[in-house]
């Protein structure tokens, strides 16, 4: 099966940086996403890793380290609006298709 | 707006009532998902389609049921509910039928059975 781990919150300052990790056990690996999800609101993707490395998209970066089942997302100039949970989702093998697995989400409150 | 669309937004029903969920995917996306979230939890596949056809299924109990139809819309169908069914049901679609990626999520439908 899959499993993966985040830290349930973290707390942070306006302009500051940011970094949520994932760590993840799983048969099989495609590759590691990240979404975020305003309250009550649908998720949105962020970003998706197939390959060790940094991928940068504005503020927002994500790491993958495969041999370390690894990740993480760092979110840079922090802002009120990136208050929000952050989940990190690994892409698998499910049967001749993938699926994807989500963690239980990290909770982002960024104070003034 | 992700261009995905899931009626109704809100839904209220008794405990032993069958509900039915639906979503359009976005304009040229085959695959529809449809996955589970219960207060302050990740999100829980459920099951996914492609071009009509079940591609994965994932912990969807056997009292629920989906499909996906010629013009690629799906429903999810839950029966027998019970409190504990109550949460937020989201429908995603992407072009292809990799579960990867990048997947479009739809607002929701909340559930909430009393």
């Amino acid at each position: 099966g899959q499993s993966l781990e985040q830290p349930s919150e973290v707390t942070a300052v306006e302009g500051a940086i940011v970094q949520i990790n994932c760590t993840y056990q799983t048969s099989g690996f495609y590759g590691l996403s990240w979404y975020q999800q305003h309250d009550g609101g649908a998720p949105t993707f962020l970003s998706y890793n197939a390959l060790d490395g940094l991928e940068e998209t504005g503020r927002f970066s994500s790491f993958l380290s495969r041999s370390d089942s690894y990740g993480y997302l760092l979110l840079q100039e922090l802002q009120m609006k990136d208050s929000a949970s952050y989940f990190c989702a690994v892409s698998s093998p499910r049967g001749s298709a993938r699926q994807l697995t989500f963690g239980s989400g990290t909770q982002l409150t960024v104070l003034p | 707006d992700s261009g995905v669309t899931q009626t109704p937004k809100h839904l209220i029903t008794a405990t032993g009532q069958r509900v039915t969920l639906r979503c359009s995917p976005r304009s040229g996306d085959l695959s529809v998902y449809w996955y589970q979230q219960s207060l302050d939890q990740g999100l829980q596949f459920l099951i996914q389609y492609y071009n009509g056809e079940e591609r994965a299924k994932g912990n969807i109990l056997e009292r629920f049921s989906a499909q996906q139809f010629p013009d690629l819309h799906s429903e999810l169908n839950l029966s027998s509910l019970e409190l504990g069914d109550s949460a937020l049901y989201f429908c995603a679609s992407s072009v292809g039928e990799a579960g990867g990626s990048e997947q479009f999520f739809g607002p929701g439908t909340r559930l909430t059975v009393l």
